[in-house]
């Protein structure tokens, strides 16, 4: 049952090319995030939106913009791609009065030449 | 702010043995702390968390974690470790402030578990 889930899973692009991540979910949770991965750092929060029309920076938003389209729905946009944005791609969902509990989606692995 | 660090980039273990993650946390407010493991090629699924109550938490698989406010930390342990153990483990921290919670997350342990 794939509550939370990314497109593409798996994306290989070039300098200077704009790529998007998706991100979809089923839980009806209001909140959405978007990490990214690198080994030996742990996760990084990109950006976050605790509703349809909040969006909130994260640790590392530089080079990196996001939609909300829909509750249901998060999209992170790299407007033009670096080989250092390089790392696997997370979405959480959360809920409000959750106890902050995210729940991840299964990664987009992407690559920049 | 928030932060985490857990002690140790890989753990390694026989099956068996003891496992113990070690995680300490600082926190400007009663902190909600959590667990997360990630099995190669998939996404952080949820270990098990403290919010509030007793101390010491069961998650799944046999995992527990004790919270100890003295110590800030929270460190998980697991009796027995099994081959299916052999996972990147993440402590994460919520920052509390009402209503705009997020979770700060530590570099992860790589446990290793040899026959």
């Amino acid at each position: 049952d794939a509550d939370v889930t990314q497109t593409p899973r798996n994306r290989i692009t070039k300098t200077g090319k704009r790529i998007m991540l998706e991100c979809s979910q089923t839980k009806g949770h209001d909140r959405m995030y978007w990490y990214r991965q690198d080994p030996g750092l742990g996760l990084r929060l990109i950006y976050y939106s605790f509703d349809v029309k909040d969006i909130n920076k994260g640790e590392i938003s530089d080079g990196y913009s996001v939609s909300r389209q829909a509750q249901a729905k998060f999209s992170l946009s790299l407007e033009s791609a670096i080989p250092n944005q390089t790392a696997l791609y997370f979405c959480a969902t959360s809920q409000i009065g959750g106890s902050d509990t995210q729940y991840f989606g299964p990664g987009t692995r992407l690559t920049v030449l | 702010a928030q932060s985490v660090t857990q002690l140790g980039s890989h753990v390694s273990v026989s099956e068996g043995a003891l496992v113990l993650l070690r995680c300490n946390y600082s926190s400007s407010v009663p902190p909600y702390l959590f667990w997360y493991v990630q099995y190669p090629n998939q996404g952080l699924q949820l270990l098990l968390k403290y919010t509030t109550g007793a101390t010491l938490v069961k998650g799944i698989n046999g995992f527990e974690a004790e919270f100890k406010k003295s110590e800030t930390s929270f460190h998980l342990t697991k009796p027995s470790a099994h081959m299916s153990d052999a996972a990147e483990y993440f402590c994460a921290v919520s920052s509390l402030t009402p209503g705009y919670s997020t979770l700060t997350f530590g570099k992860g342990t790589m446990l290793l578990v040899s026959p």
